[in-house]
């Protein structure tokens, strides 16, 4: 099946600091790439949509200065989370999907947890 | 009322048992319909998706969709220790460009 990486799989900062989350595809190019934020409990909730070369597509509520999303590339995406504050605490995942696959066939990475002190 | 409804349990149940995990969902746009498994501190694998209503069956997994009732389950038989993870439905309504609505998941512990 379909590969994706998520790096760092840990990663704790100071308030104020910025941290950047790579989600990689290892065996396929993914035109598509989804981010998600999960809270303890919760479900996933969609942060943001990118194609590569183009700008990402935001969910309502998501503060697109705050979280940077770039997809550069058909392998590689990155979410920035800048100014972070200790709200910003959660598991963030990204999955990644073909150029001629469904919805469905979304591979998810093994998420990022960020804990912001 | 949230588009999709899923007990978050946890459901504990001894290995061997027959397994029924459900979500109830409110949009009737939705026709395509995923069953995730997630382990701790893990990204979710899918396990099985199905088109419109009806049954899908693979190995000791079985989804089942009733879109009358908006109703959509997963069957886990002879359930085993490695079962034990967060299942989490998902569902969308279109297969091309189109963005995932996902359950809260339950959790499931199947003791040896």
């Amino acid at each position: 099946g379909a590969v994706v990486s998520q790096h760092p799989s840990w990663v704790i900062c100071k308030s104020g600091t910025s941290v950047k989350i790579e989600c990689r595809s290892l065996d396929f190019q993914a035109t598509t790439m989804f981010w998600y934020r999960q809270f303890p409990k919760q479900s996933l909730m969609l942060m943001a949509t990118s194609n590569e070369g183009s700008k990402a597509t935001y969910e309502q509520g998501v503060e697109k200065d705050k979280f940077l999303i770039n997809h550069a590339s058909l392998t590689l995406s990155t979410l920035t989370v800048t100014s972070a504050h200790p709200e910003d605490s959660s598991f963030y995942i990204c999955s990644a999907r073909g150029r001629s696959s469904s919805t469905y066939e979304q591979y998810f990475g093994p998420g990022t947890r960020l804990t912001v002190t | 009322q949230k588009e999709v409804e899923q007990d978050p349990g946890p459901l504990s149940v001894p290995e061997g048992a027959i397994v029924s995990l459900n979500c109830t969902y409110s949009n009737s746009a939705f026709q395509y319909f995923m069953w995730y498994r997630q382990y701790s501190r893990k990204g979710p694998e899918l396990l099985m998706y199905t088109y419109s209503s009806g049954n899908k069956e693979d190995g000791r997994f079985t989804a089942q969709v009733d879109k009358s009732s908006k109703y959509i389950s997963l069957f886990i038989r002879d359930s085993q220790p490695s079962d034990s993870a967060t299942y989490l439905c998902a569902m969308t309504a279109s297969s091309g460009y189109s963005t995932l609505t996902f359950g809260k998941g339950t959790m499931l512990l199947v003791s040896p």
